[in-house]
């Protein structure tokens, strides 16, 4: 059973580039988290998605940024127009309906030059 | 207003013997309580956790404490292991927000051989 799977690991974006970090859950896990850790810092929370629905967006950023989870495939977080401190490690975690812990996947680390 | 603090940045501790770590909240709401422990390049791991109901919970040589009425908790493991040299993060949950984790910054345990 695979665990959680983040793609890429490693991204290089140019300023005013696109993002997207795609996400895909542990088997029978329906709900997924994305996590932004900034260098030297702990983990914030962004978004709490399940298929198809977004409930609770309280941490993403007002602009630039948006996450889906669709019916079929990844989660996928989009950061658009992408700027020198988006650079970060997210981090998506799943978990199974009334879990609390997470699992989560490696990670991916944007930098943005 | 960060929620959940982790006041010590690291901790150093000799093979075989107790690594305490700690951590405060502020949010009354919160009622669950986890520790996740993070290896360089990985995502974080589930280790143990706690409800608001119990003061104590056991998993090998891992245990949490939790005090409510001074709103701390604490990870104690015994005996430390040079493979247990890693961040640990603590994290919180509501009982109002299913799933969404609340995380400190984290504090990086060294355990000498």
């Amino acid at each position: 059973n695979a665990g959680v799977m983040q793609n890429p690991r490693h991204l290089v974006r140019r300023r005013g580039q696109e993002a997207r970090l795609r996400c895909s859950p542990m088997k029978g896990h329906s709900h997924v988290y994305w996590y932004r850790q900034l260098p030297e810092e702990g983990l914030k929370f962004m978004v709490y998605l399940q298929k198809e629905n977004i409930i609770d967006e309280s941490g993403m950023p007002k602009e630039r940024f948006s996450a889906e989870f669709p019916k079929e495939g990844p989660s996928i977080l989009r950061i658009q127009q992408v700027v020198r401190g988006d650079s970060a490690a997210y981090f998506c975690a799943s978990s199974p309906v009334g879990n609390y812990g997470y699992t989560f996947g490696s990670g991916t680390r944007l930098t943005v030059v | 207003d960060q929620q959940v603090k982790q006041n010590s940045p690291s901790l150093s501790v000799q093979e075989g013997r107790i690594s305490i770590l700690n951590c405060d909240y502020t949010n009354s709401m919160f009622d669950y309580f986890l520790w996740y422990k993070k290896y360089p390049a990985e995502g974080p791991t589930f280790l143990i956790s706690i409800s608001s109901i119990k003061d104590k919970n056991e998993d090998g040589r891992f245990t949490v404490f939790l005090n409510k009425s001074a709103k701390h908790l604490s990870l104690h493991i015994v005996p430390s292991q040079p493979g247990d040299s890693a961040v640990y993060f603590c994290a919180a949950i509501p009982n109002t927000s299913a799933g969404k984790s609340t995380f400190g910054d984290g504090t990086t345990l060294t355990v000498k051989p």
